[in-house]
């Protein structure tokens, strides 16, 4: 199983730039998040999922937006790029039981925007 | 607001040194406790975590963790660490079992050898 996959690895944006940052999972799992994490800041929730067509807000949602069309895909949209977005992002997901359960975490995607 | 504190944001130890990391928590009510571990470069996975029953418990690497409800800790402990546990270590939890887990800001663990 490939379990989380998140593309691209890394990405450099100019400022007003727009991307999607993909993140799929083959485990079947209804929760799905996106977290960005910046030195000594720990983890900040953005957008999370509990199920498809079903999306909330975390900490950090301005400046981005998600969608969750089906159970395995979470993409996150990063519109009108500023540089208080570099950031690494880290797609995650847990079975129905939610944040009772283990987070399985994707391999993280580093964005800059200059 | 429910929040977690882990009070040793940087540590440098000699291999074969024991390590403790500690984690502290906000919340009156029923919590499950986790200890997430990301090595360098990549992405975080679980090294324990704790929802009932026996409050010390095992996860992999050699590492422990003791909950104790009456000082709302949960803090990570090894006996003897290794230049390989070199990493950032984080403490998050769940407190009433809500959808979201609460972070705590993560410990940067270096081991020299």
């Amino acid at each position: 199983n490939a379990g989380v996959t998140q593309t691209p690895k890394f990405r450099i944006l100019k400022i007003g730039q727009s991307m999607t940052l993909q993140c799929a999972q083959d485990m079947n799992h209804n929760y799905m998040y996106w977290y960005r994490q910046d030195p000594g800041m720990g983890l900040k929730l953005i957008y999370y999922s509990v199920g498809a067509g079903i999306t909330d807000k975390g900490e950090v949602p301005n400046g981005y937006n998600v969608s969750r069309s089906t159970t395995e895909d979470f993409p996150l949209r990063l519109e009108l790029a500023a540089p208080s977005q570099t950031s690494v992002y880290f797609c995650a997901s847990t079975t129905a039981q939610g944040a009772t359960g283990e987070l399985f975490f994707g391999e993280g995607s580093r964005l800059t925007v200059l | 607001a429910q929040s977690v504190s882990q009070h040793n944001h940087h540590v440098i130890l000699s291999e074969a040194a024991s390590l403790e990391l500690g984690c502290n928590y906000s919340y009156g009510g029923t919590v499950n406790l986790f200890w997430y571990v990301q090595y360098p470069g990549q992405h975080l996975q679980l090294l324990l975590k704790y929802f009932s029953g026996d409050p010390l418990v095992k996860g992999i690497k050699g590492f422990e963790a003791e909950f104790i409800k009456s000082k709302f800790s949960f803090n990570l402990r090894k006996p003897s660490v290794q230049w390989s546990d070199t990493a950032e270590y984080f403490c998050a939890v769940n407190a009433g079992n809500n959808r979201k887990l609460i972070w705590g800001l993560g410990t940067s663990l270096a081991v020299n050898p």
